[in-house]
């Protein structure tokens, strides 16, 4: 069946400890892929988005990624966190070859920061 | 104004009640896009429009749930004689092109559904 897997539903990370979330999917072929994050009483804010090409890609505040597809793997990673940081991480996909225009949402990582 | 902008952001609803959620996108957004997020999951696609036009609604749970926009800019989720299985956040979503798996789209805030 086709998913969108994040195995960590929270994590705890000192502030200016270094981060990885987890993003694992089960697609046919290379989705194109996202992370998104969601603050309380937010909405979710993209932080990044692999297409094609290098697959290390950058994103807003101080986030990064990287694709592996002998994983099926695109896990964020930040190598200092900052307290602002702590909020609900999504992974999200859009299958590249059905037609498909939504977003298919994994079911999120919780970030707390501890000082 | 410069994002997507829900309302209301908080709705109660007894069980049985019609309620209508807001969707204001991104001005010149040509697609739209509505998501249901249950507490502690990840959003969940419900229906898209591209313009005026619904080109999917695979996602909708049942027949009481019904999504407009007709002059292609604000659109209107109405669910009819709410159960307490509807209580979630709402979210709509806008992206400037239409068809197109590339394109990003933009979050607003939500509306926390409460059906009591």
């Amino acid at each position: 069946a086709q998913s969108v897997t994040q195995p960590d539903i929270h994590i705890t990370v000192s502030e200016g400890a270094s981060l990885e979330l987890r993003c694992n999917y089960s697609y046919g072929a290379t989705p194109y892929l996202f992370w998104y994050v969601q603050s309380p009483g937010q909405g979710l804010q993209l932080l990044l988005k692999y297409f094609s090409g290098d697959t290390l890609v950058q994103g807003i505040k101080g986030f990064e990624a990287e694709f592996k597809r002998s994983q099926s793997s695109f896990n964020l990673r930040k190598p200092s966190v900052h307290w602002s940081d702590a909020a609900e991480y999504f992974c999200a996909v859009v299958p590249s070859q059905t037609g498909a225009n939504n977003l298919f949402f994994g079911t999120g990582t919780r970030l707390t920061v501890i000082p | 104004g410069a994002g997507v902008s829900q309302s209301p952001r908080y709705k109660v609803a007894k069980r049985g009640q019609d309620v209508a959620l807001r969707c204001d996108p991104i001005s010149g957004h040509v697609s739209l896009f509505w998501y249901q997020q249950a507490l502690g999951q990840g959003p969940e696609f419900l229906t898209y429009f591209q313009n005026e036009a619904q080109l999917d609604k695979s996602g909708l749970p049942s027949d009481r749930f019904f999504a407009e926009r007709p002059e292609g800019s604000v659109s209107t989720l109405k669910i009819q004689r709410t159960q307490q299985e509807d209580s979630a956040v709402y979210l709509c979503a806008s992206s400037s092109q239409g068809a197109g798996a590339k394109n990003i789209q933009y979050f607003g805030a939500g509306t926390r559904l409460s059906v009591l």
